[in-house]
């Protein structure tokens, strides 16, 4: 049971180039998300699948996701940009409902755009 | 705006003694708060979480926080800090249990434990 897993662990892109992202869980949990982490401002939301075949997203441009199927939410740079050099974070959590289900954290992908 | 406040970006405090991590939220109704760590290269990991009943609730590792409504606060705290809990560590707020899953991180805290 690897609960979430991330690859790859690091990666450089050169601007304008596109790349994904990969997120695979094997918990069974309907709820995943996409967090990035830059220094000294925490973590911040960039797009949430509640179940397959939904999404949501919380910053304007730059990313896409799709939610195929309840293992797999991969996170896809369109068009690389300096601006999203990151730690970016895949969690996932049971149903809001469910006694404040945690969420449960992949170790990052460590991005940079040159 | 919903926001989650940790003022410190660091804590030093010697091994043996007890530790707070400090958190304010400002969130309507009442959310659900949770404490994460993270160690380097590692993603965030579950501390405690509270959700609703006694004030003071007991997590992983030793550690625990407390609740207060009036000041909208969560603190995290140890009552003997070991080197190993050296890291950093997230404070997080899931408004009101509406279907959102939207959860809002604090800056983080980094505490460093000294031997």
């Amino acid at each position: 049971n690897a609960g979430v897993t991330q690859t790859p662990k690091f990666h450089i892109l050169k601007t304008g180039q596109s790349m994904t992202l990969q997120c695979a869980q094997d918990m069974n949990h309907g709820y995943m998300s996409w967090y990035r982490q830059d220094p000294g401002m925490g973590l911040r939301l960039i797009y949430y699948s509640a179940a397959a075949g939904t999404t949501d997203k919380e910053v304007p441009n730059g990313y896409n996701v799709s939610r195929l199927n309840t293992e797999d939410f991969p996170l896809r740079l369109v068009s690389a940009a300096p601006s999203q050099t990151s730690v970016y974070f895949c969690a996932i959590s049971g149903a809001p409902g469910q006694g404040g289900s945690p969420l449960h954290f992949g170790n990052g992908t460590r991005l940079t755009v040159t | 705006a919903q926001s989650v406040a940790q003022p410190e970006d660091q804590v030093n405090v010697a091994e043996g003694n007890p530790l707070t991590v400090k958190c304010t939220y400002s969130v309507s109704g009442n959310p659900y708060l949770f404490w994460y760590v993270q160690y380097p290269n590692r993603g965030l990991q579950f501390l405690l979480k509270y959700i609703t009943g006694d004030n003071l609730v007991k997590g992983s590792y030793g550690f625990e926080a407390e609740f207060n409504k009036s000041q909208t606060s969560f603190h995290l705290k140890k009552p003997s800090a070991l080197v190993s809990d050296s890291a950093l560590y997230f404070c997080a707020v899931r408004p009101p249990a509406s279907g959102t899953y939207k959860y809002i991180f604090g800056t983080g805290t980094r505490l460093k434990v000294l031997a």
